[in-house]
């Protein structure tokens, strides 16, 4: 199965600022999938990264809030931007396990506490 | 829309009782179906797929089209299935994207 080293695991953050979260693969994968995870909620898709392509959102969610980059099949970044307590969740990127039919590896998720 | 739906948010049984979470999901087409399970301090990770009609950790999960369930069910519930369980429809169309229920906490009680 893929490994996926997330970064920071945990942070803390003033309100207004930008936090950059990254996600390295041990291994080249098509399309990488953010995820935010709020207090008590199950998981929402925030985007999928596709390398060489803007990054596909879905409903609620936009660029200018959320940049992410795929500079390549290995590496991922989301932006948290012009955050506000209401961005305090836990965010998580996912790939696609090739050794297993359609199912989904995780990065051990980057909790982000907006103060 | 895609929808699934958990309707438990917290399911205690006691230890070597028979345990099961319900899943129901709304869907066009065929589904893949996934449960994922988080335990404490842990990654979310798969727990099972319905293709593979396979049993980790001696559970399993049938679906039932007619009833457009997929559920999970074990016999015998261990305190360490002490966890938080996600019901997961991989999507139709464009581009393969997972959609979670809003997730089931089991708690086994000793």
């Amino acid at each position: 199965s893929a490994v996926i080293s997330q970064k920071p695991s945990r942070d803390i953050c003033q309100r207004g600022t930008s936090l950059t979260i990254q996600c390295q693969v041990d291994s080249q994968v098509t399309m990488m999938f953010w995820y935010r995870q709020q207090p008590g909620q199950s998981l929402t898709l925030i985007a999928t990264a596709n390398q060489g392509s803007e990054a596909t959102y879905e409903s609620g969610f936009v660029i200018d809030k959320f940049p992410i980059s795929r500079p390549n099949l290995t590496f991922s970044t989301l932006t948290v931007s012009n955050m506000s307590p209401e961005d305090s969740s836990i965010y998580l990127c996912s790939v696609e396990d090739s050794a297993v039919y359609y199912g989904y590896t995780f990065g051990s998720g980057t909790r982000l506490t907006v103060v | 829309a895609q929808r699934v739906t958990q309707p438990e948010k917290l399911l205690s049984v006691f230890k070597g009782a028979p345990v099961e979470l319900k899943c129901n999901y709304s869907y066009s087409g065929s589904p893949e179906l996934f449960w994922y399970v988080q335990y404490s301090r842990q990654r979310l990770q798969l727990l099972l797929r319905h293709i593979s009609r396979e049993s980790i950790k001696g559970f399993t999960a049938d679906l039932n089209k007619g009833e457009t369930s997929f559920h999970l069910k074990k016999p015998f519930a261990q305190e360490e299935d002490s966890a938080m369980y996600y019901c997961a429809p991989l999507g139709a169309g464009g581009y393969q994207k997972v959609t979670f229920g809003t997730g089931t906490k089991l708690q086994v009680i000793p």
